[in-house]
């Protein structure tokens, strides 16, 4: 049973561009957490989904940031105009149940703006 | 809303000594108490985590850490730390009602042979 895979791994942006960041959650799971490292700091929350449901949001900027996590495929997390402040590693966790106890992590996007 | 705070960023400490993170929670309500471990390059791997039942809770690699209700605290401790312990701990909490973790800003852990 392979575990969450993100990628890129890597991934760099000039300031304006987009960033696509994917999740593919392990095998049976159906909830998706997005969380961000900026540098120095522990991980925050972003944005918990369901198989095409946003459930819970409150940790995303108003603006330019959204997220998705469709019937097939893997979810995505979507920064419009990516500004140097985005710069920053994004995990991503999958649980095979409807609350956050046992969440699994992938091994990180690490998106650098130029 | 919860909070976790980790007081020590960096901690240098000798091979086979014995070491201590700290970790100390803020809530209003119940919560579970977890820690994880990363190492360069890699995600977060769940180091151990403390649900109920006893307060003293182990890993498999020899850590073990202590739910103290009254002090709010839930240390991280080895023994005897070996070079492959090198590594970054985050202390994470979640209410019993909650979906998002809430992490510490992580302890650095260095191993010096």
């Amino acid at each position: 049973n392979a575990g969450v895979m993100q990628n890129p791994r890597h991934l760099v942006r000039r300031r304006g561009q987009e960033a696509r960041l994917r999740c593919s959650p392990m095998k049976g799971h159906s909830h998706v957490y997005w969380y961000r490292q900026l540098p120095e700091e522990g991980l925050k929350f972003m944005v918990y989904l369901q198989k095409e449901n946003i459930i819970d949001e409150s940790g995303m900027p108003k603006e330019r940031f959204s997220a998705e996590f469709p019937k097939e495929g893997p979810s995505i997390l979507r920064i419009q105009q990516v500004v140097r402040g985005d710069s920053a590693a994004y995990f991503c966790a999958s649980s095979p149940l409807d609350r956050g106890l046992e969440q699994y992590f992938g091994p990180g996007t690490r998106l650098t703006v130029t | 809303a919860q909070s976790v705070t980790q007081l020590d960023s960096q901690v240098p400490v000798f091979e086979e000594a014995p070491v201590e993170l700290r970790c100390n929670y803020s809530s209003s309500v119940s919560v579970y108490l977890f820690w994880y471990v990363q190492y360069p390059n890699q995600g977060l791997q769940l180091l151990l985590k403390y649900l109920s039942g006893s307060t003293l809770v182990k890993s498999i690699n020899g850590f073990e850490a202590e739910f103290n209700k009254s002090q709010t605290s839930f240390h991280l401790r080895k023994p005897s730390v070996h070079i492959s312990d090198t590594a970054e701990y985050f202390c994470a909490v979640i209410s019993n009602t909650g979906n998002q973790f809430y992490f510490g800003t992580g302890t650095s852990l260095t191993v010096i042979p």
